[in-house]
């Protein structure tokens, strides 16, 4: 079945370190995306990428980077830098905007839970 | 820019009843893509419907309508014979739409309102 894959589900990480949240996708899809979720605040785009090699800083990248070398994966790491990473992240793809389709829509993964310890 | 805003963070019904979340939302688009997405306990965000701005009639997906009114910028969702299975975040989103070139396909969300659906 296709689907998008975020692993772990759970993840800890200890003040000054970086950790590394996985999302692998098997729908074909071009554009992917990583939402950060905080309670009372939505969802808010981190950073987004539209074709492989080529990514978008979103509303709130600082103290986050990304990678997008294969088609299929999107990798996010929460920096040090980052001084409040304790959240839920989400994944999720698409086919890119401007493709001329009309149910568009997002595949969300099942999440990762952050949190700092 | 465009905001999304719901206005009730928590609501509950009573099973087979009917609830209507409301959303309200900002843009100088003209022509745009609302959705609802659902967030059961489980996490996992669910499609729940779809509303293209251009099309006049409101959409149905089974038990879930919504209730369109663009020169208002409001988008509310009802739910018809409540199931203990709604008990989940509901979520109000917008986007650009999809045909014009140069939209990044970000989704805005609202802050989501919280049902709970009593037996």
């Amino acid at each position: 079945d296709g689907g998008i894959t975020q692993s772990p589900k759970y993840l800890f990480r200890k003040e000054g370190q970086n950790v590394t949240l996985s999302c692998e996708q098997n729908l074909n899809h071009d554009a992917m995306y990583w939402y950060r979720q905080d309670p009372g605040q939505g969802l808010r785009l981190i950073y987004y990428s539209q074709i492989v090699n080529d990514f978008q800083k979103g509303d709130i990248a600082e103290g986050y980077s990304v990678s997008r070398e294969k088609k299929e994966s999107f990798p996010l790491t929460v920096t040090s830098a980052q001084k409040n990473p304790t959240a839920f992240y989400l994944c999720a793809s698409s086919i890119p905007p401007g493709q001329g389709i009309t149910n568009y829509g997002y595949t969300f993964g099942s999440g990762t839970r952050l949190t700092v310890v | 820019a465009q905001t999304v805003t719901q206005s009730q963070p928590e609501m509950s019904v009573q099973e087979a009843e009917t609830v209507t979340l409301s959303c309200t939302y900002d843009t100088s688009e003209s022509n745009y893509y609302l959705f609802w997405y659902k967030q059961p306990p489980s996490r996992q965000m669910i499609l729940v419907i779809r509303q293209e701005a251009y099309k006049q009639q409101n959409a149905t997906e089974n038990r879930f309508s919504v209730n369109f009114q663009k020169a208002a910028k409001s988008f509310s969702l009802k739910i018809s014979d409540s199931q203990l299975g709604d008990t989940a975040m509901y979520f109000c989103a917008f986007m650009k739409h999809p045909l014009y070139s140069g939209n990044t396909g970000k989704l805005i969300f609202g802050q989501g309102t919280t049902l709970q659906v009593k037996p």
